[in-house]
């Protein structure tokens, strides 16, 4: 049973083509996480909604965004990729009725390739 | 702004030998989560902590959250093919209640 699903597995888009990456989550968690991760690297933060919260990280580019429009459903929309946005790219979630539970339950990522 | 520092970065194992994998923090943190990432998947939740002292086992693994609540320690017992991948602990530090910080991974191989 698949709780945070991300689509597609693999994204192909052209440089400078927006792109735009699709998470689901089955938890109910109130707080879904975007990450970046690059070749074997450790997972960076990109953004988070508690709810429909937005909150950004102070060093991720203006090139993302996300949208929220449910509790179920998280969007991260790159404007214009470049080649340095080639990475793999990390849906979470976790939960908590009196705040954020610590617990990230991670999708299992899109790879973005950027030609 | 605030690291984890994890050792080993790699390691070269014979399959049946026991692994042990730390991270350490300057600061005090409230929770310390270990995860593995297999190639081209997303980091599984293997197992959380959130006392100092706790002692956690998942089947094989066992991990710690160290009494000064500045480390954590991952042991593998019998290691098997399909430990290979990478481990990344994860801590959140005392001021954030959201914000994870990642330490860098380490990367375990079985030998042939």
């Amino acid at each position: 049973d698949a709780m945070v699903i991300q689509n597609p597995r693999y994204q192909v888009t052209q440089f400078g083509k927006p792109v735009t990456l699709s998470c689901s989550q089955t938890l109910n968690h109130n707080v879904m996480y975007w990450y970046q991760q690059k070749s074997s690297q450790a997972p960076k933060l990109l953004f988070h909604y508690y709810d429909k919260d937005f909150n950004n990280e102070a060093d991720t580019p203006d090139n993302f965004q996300s949208r929220r429009p449910n509790t179920s459903f998280c969007f991260l929309d790159i404007r214009s990729p470049g080649l340095g946005d080639a990475a793999m790219y990390l849906c979470a979630t976790s939960g908590g009725t009196s705040g954020p539970n610590t617990e990230a339950f991670f999708g299992q990522g899109t790879r973005l390739t950027v030609v | 702004g605030q690291q984890l520092n994890q050792s080993p970065q790699s390691m070269f194992i014979q399959e049946g030998e026991d692994v042990s994998m730390n991270c350490t923090s300057s600061s005090i943190f409230n929770t310390w989560l270990w995860y593995k990432q297999d190639p081209g998947e997303g980091p599984v939740l293997l197992i959380a902590l959130y006392k100092a002292g706790e002692l956690t086992s998942n089947g094989r693994l066992t991990a710690q959250f160290g009494i000064t609540r500045k480390d954590s320690f991952l042991n593998i017992s019998a290691s098997i093919p399909s430990d290979v991948g990478i481990y990344f602990c994860a801590g959140l530090p005392m001021d954030s209640n959201y914000q994870l910080i990642w330490g860098a991974g380490t990367k375990l191989i079985i030998k042939p």
